[in-house]
């Protein structure tokens, strides 16, 4: 079974301080390793799909990377507007469809 | 503009009663999904569909059904059978583009129970 865990639960950082969000991972056969950023009450929005241990990607201040047992989203510098739940999700190569299994979150909150 | 159009936004449910939540996309993506969200828990697929006419059950489908009778709409009906329907619903659709998997999710629908 795929199993997808992230710490911390939650992260307060004052603005300009930079952090690291953690995604830990067990699946048979990784196909693609994904992040998302929710704000309260809306859908998920899709930042990043990592495909093979070493890949790093980026976008303004986030910063993910991949290894073969976890994911790390890196913050620089964050603002205020990057105060939301960020979810970690996992998808097998296997059949049946784009099927991904999902983390609980980590919870960040950016202060001035 | 296009994406993916989930209504109503809030919907409260009386004991015994079906109740159906609504998903449109124009994004012209072939599979969709429904999630449940909880509090404290990951999102968890009730359904998908990769093809008009076809759907296959995911998770937690037991108390849910499912149509797709068009590319664009996937609604999803919350039966009786459901005990604990109380929970954040999610529509999603995806599409393969240069060989990168794009999720992309609605904005959600609140089921509450009176």
């Amino acid at each position: 079974e795929d199993q997808v865990t992230q710490s911390p639960e939650a992260l307060r950082l004052q603005e300009g301080e930079s952090s690291s969000l953690n995604c830990s991972y067990t699946v048979s056969g990784l196909r693609g390793l994904f992040w998302y950023r929710q704000d309260p009450g809306k859908g998920p929005e899709f930042l990043f799909t990592l495909y093979s241990a070493g890949e790093e990607k980026e976008k303004e201040r986030l910063k993910a990377t991949l290894t073969k047992k976890e994911s790390f989203l890196h913050i620089t510098a964050p603002k205020p507007e990057d105060s939301a739940t960020y979810l970690c999700a996992v998808q097998a190569w296997r059949g049946g469809g784009n099927k991904l299994t999902f983390g609980t979150g980590t919870q960040l909150k950016v202060e001035l | 503009d296009g994406g993916i159009t989930q209504s109503p936004k809030y919907l409260f449910r009386k004991e015994g009663q079906n109740v159906t939540l609504s998903c449109e996309q124009n994004l012209n993506h072939d599979a969709m999904y429904w999630y449940r969200q909880d509090p404290g828990q990951g999102l968890r697929l009730i359904y998908y569909s990769q093809i008009v006419n076809d759907f296959q059950k995911g998770d937690i489908a037991e108390g849910y059904s499912v149509s797709r009778e068009k590319k664009e709409s996937f609604p999803l009906t919350v039966t009786s059978a459901q005990k604990n329907p109380t929970a954040f619903y999610l529509c999603a659709s995806s599409i393969n583009t240069g060989g990168e998997e794009k999720l992309f999710f609605g904005s959600g629908t609140q089921l509450s129970v009176l």
